[in-house]
């Protein structure tokens, strides 16, 4: 059974402070994903990656930067959090394979505020 | 560019009605669709997928092609059906691309 964790389900903190997000996946799975989910806007994709060391930016990664240092971490960096960035946040990792079989698998999202 | 749009934010229906949420979407390749469901409280999860032709929970969506569509039917809603739905498109570049959601309450 796929297991994505991520190190926090609430946070809380303040304008300017610089903000770390972990997700770990124990999968084996190239694939990683952060999202932000907003009512009303869906989920859109802050950065991916598909293997150690990689990322793309994907819809919105204004005010966001992305870490892989090992397969099973992929960590989301504020620099300087600001009241906008107040969201949740999914991870997600799926397989590299190009089977139609890989879906991705989400984390429980973190609810972070900006105060 | 590819786009996923689910035109209701808010669908009400009674307890043993009919429901469908629209799933219209844009993408020049082949696409692969899938159904994400978030009941209250816990993480999202893959409902069905349209390369495997399953029901699951007594939901179905079929992709047509012709009409770029891949609405999710059920033909008698229960409670516990309640719950956040996205539809989603992968493409051959592994991204996937979500709706903006579909919010579902299903009337006692």
């Amino acid at each position: 059974d796929v297991k994505v964790t991520q190190s926090s389900r609430y946070l809380v903190k303040r304008t300017g402070e610089k903000v770390f997000l972990e997700c770990v996946q124990d999968m084996d799975h190239e694939n990683m994903f952060w999202y932000r989910q907003d009512p009303g806007l869906g989920l859109r994709l802050i950065y991916f990656s598909y293997d150690v060391k990689m990322k793309e930016k994907g819809d919105i990664p204004e005010g966001y930067s992305v870490s892989r240092e090992k397969k099973e971490r992929f960590s989301l960096i504020l620099e300087s959090a600001s009241t906008n960035q107040t969201s949740m946040y999914l991870c997600a990792s799926s397989s590299l394979t190009s089977s139609s079989y890989n879906e991705q698998f989400f984390g429980p999202g973190t609810r972070l505020t900006v105060l | 560019a590819q786009r996923v749009t689910q035109p209701e934010k808010l669908l009400s229906v009674f307890k043993g009605a009919p429901v469908e949420l629209k799933c219209n979407y844009s993408y020049s390749g082949s696409p692969e669709l899938f159904w994400y469901v978030q009941y209250s409280r816990q993480r999202l999860q893959l409902l069905l997928r349209h390369i495997s032709r399953e029901s699951i929970k007594g939901f179905t969506a079929d992709l047509n092609k012709g009409e770029t569509s891949f609405h999710l039917k059920k033909p008698f809603a229960q409670e516990e059906d309640s719950a956040m739905y996205y539809c989603a498109l992968r493409n051959t570049g592994n991204q996937f691309y979500f709706g903006t959601g579909t919010s579902l309450t299903v009337i006692p």
